[in-house]
């Protein structure tokens, strides 16, 4: 069974500094992996989408990286701004089934 | 502007009743999705449908139903067998069932009181 993990659950920072969120999987064989953001009391917005076959994805400020052999990808945000405060959150397609899995998510407070 | 729009943004369940949640999409998407998300708990499967007229249990569905009669739509229904029904629900789409991008719509908080 696929199961999803995000670590650190919670992150605060202060503004300007790089930092790295990380996504690990226990099953391989996955189609894709999608980043997701969610503030408070809304849906998700899609962030990045990598393919298995890829390495990574940019997206201004933001560069997800996948290694699918070791079921890691990890989520890049250069120079974060207090508007990059949100809960972040990556998802797996697994296998066949068309179910996309979620981590739990890391929540990121980025203080001005 | 095409997107997913859930409705309503807030609803109220008066326990024993059932209620139906709407998601209606206009991107042409074939794979719609329900998930429930709880405090602390991530987003849960409840309902996914990959084609019209198909749909499949998720991890949760106890408690729940669902219908596509229509491409652009996948309504929830919450019955009274659910036992805990408070929650934020969360409808999704994509164009295939693999390999496309998830969008989202904005969820319906429902309560029951």
């Amino acid at each position: 069974k696929q199961e999803v993990t995000q670590i650190p659950a919670a992150l605060s920072v202060p503004e300007g500094e790089n930092l790295v969120l990380n996504c690990s999987f226990t099953d391989s064989a996955i189609y894709n992996l999608q980043w997701f953001r969610q503030d408070p009391g809304k849906g998700l917005t899609s962030l990045l989408l990598i393919q298995s076959s890829q390495r990574e994805q940019t997206s201004g400020r933001l560069n997800a990286s996948l290694d699918k052999s070791s079921g890691r990808s990890t989520l890049y945000i250069a120079a974060s701004q207090p508007g990059d405060s949100a809960t972040y959150l990556c998802a797996v397609y697994s296998g066949n089934t068309g179910k996309l899995i979620f981590g739990q998510g890391t929540t990121l407070q980025v203080k001005p | 502007d095409g997107g997913i729009t859930q409705s309503p943004k807030y609803l109220f369940r008066k326990e024993g009743q059932n209620v139906t949640l709407s998601c209606e999409q206009n991107l042409n998407h074939d794979a719609m999705y329900w998930y429930r998300q709880d405090p602390g708990q991530g987003l849960r499967l409840i309902y996914y449908s990959q084609i019209v007229n198909d749909f499949q249990k998720g991890d949760i569905a106890e408690g729940y139903s669902v219908s596509r009669e229509k491409k652009e739509s996948f309504p929830l229904t919450v019955t009274s067998a659910q036992k805990n029904p408070t929650a934020f629900y969360l409808c999704a789409s994509s164009a295939d069932r693999v390999g496309t991008e998830a969008f989202f719509g904005q969820g319906t908080r429902l309560t029951v009181v």
